[in-house]
């Protein structure tokens, strides 16, 4: 069975401040990794996905994510806030083509000025 | 230029009709879902086609049936809603047989029962 733990289900930062979210994953064999953006009332857009040739995965609007295997994190970060990075943030595992793809709890991002 | 569209945006309707959400993609891929995402904003895969074949089915009412006339479109009929049926349903596709590609969304559609 697969699963993502997404700690903190609202997180504030300033503008200007690093973002960090957090993603534990469970999984018994190898897992896909990605993290997803949803502005409000709009679809799910990729972020970034962790491919197993780098645990250093860059994204869109300047977000990043390492793999870490040790800790069983894909933590997400960016270095410094905008305000339009206000959304709602979803970590996901799958861990092959036939299965599923399962999503965390999602986290609130809310950056203030 | 959409990517996956999915009618209509809004779906307000009264418990005990019928209604239907219809999905497309243009991305050529093979693999399409249905996610519901609650008021708490959780999303649970509901359903899973490849090539017009039933692959994922979690456990979801029969009153929901999902149809794939061909790989790019998937639909969704639902019977006799009901109040806890309530949610934004999201439509993706993907490309099968590789084993790290994404899901493309949808816009989603809103289905209020009142």
């Amino acid at each position: 069975a697969q699963s993502v733990t997404q700690l903190g289900s609202h997180v504030s930062v300033s503008e200007g401040a690093l973002v960090l979210l957090r993603c534990n994953y469970s999984s018994s064999v190898p897992p896909y990794l990605f993290w997803y953006v949803q502005y409000p009332n709009q679809g799910l857009q990729l972020l970034l996905k962790y491919t197993s040739a780098a645990t250093l995965v860059k994204g869109i609007n300047g977000f990043e994510a390492e793999f870490k295997k040790s800790e069983t994190s894909f933590h997400l970060t960016k270095p410094s806030a905008h305000m339009s990075d206000a959304a709602e943030y979803f970590c996901a595992v799958r861990t092959g083509t036939a299965s599923k793809l399962t999503f965390g709890t999602g986290t609130r991002l809310q950056v203030t000025l | 230029d959409t990517a996956v569209s999915q009618t209509p945006k809004y779906l307000v309707t009264q418990m005990g009709n019928d209604k239907s959400i219809k999905c497309e993609q243009n991305l050529g891929h093979d693999t399409m879902y249905w996610y519901k995402q609650d008021s708490k904003k959780f999303l649970k895969i509901m359903f899973s086609y490849n090539n017009k074949e039933l692959i994922i089915n979690e456990t979801v009412p029969n009153r929901f049936s999902p149809k794939s006339p061909d790989k790019a479109h998937l639909n969704l009929h639902i019977n006799s809603l009901e109040l806890g049926d309530s949610a934004v349903y999201f439509c993706a596709s993907s490309s099968a047989g590789q084993d790290n590609s994404p899901l493309h969304f949808g816009n989603g559609t809103r289905l209020t029962v009142t």
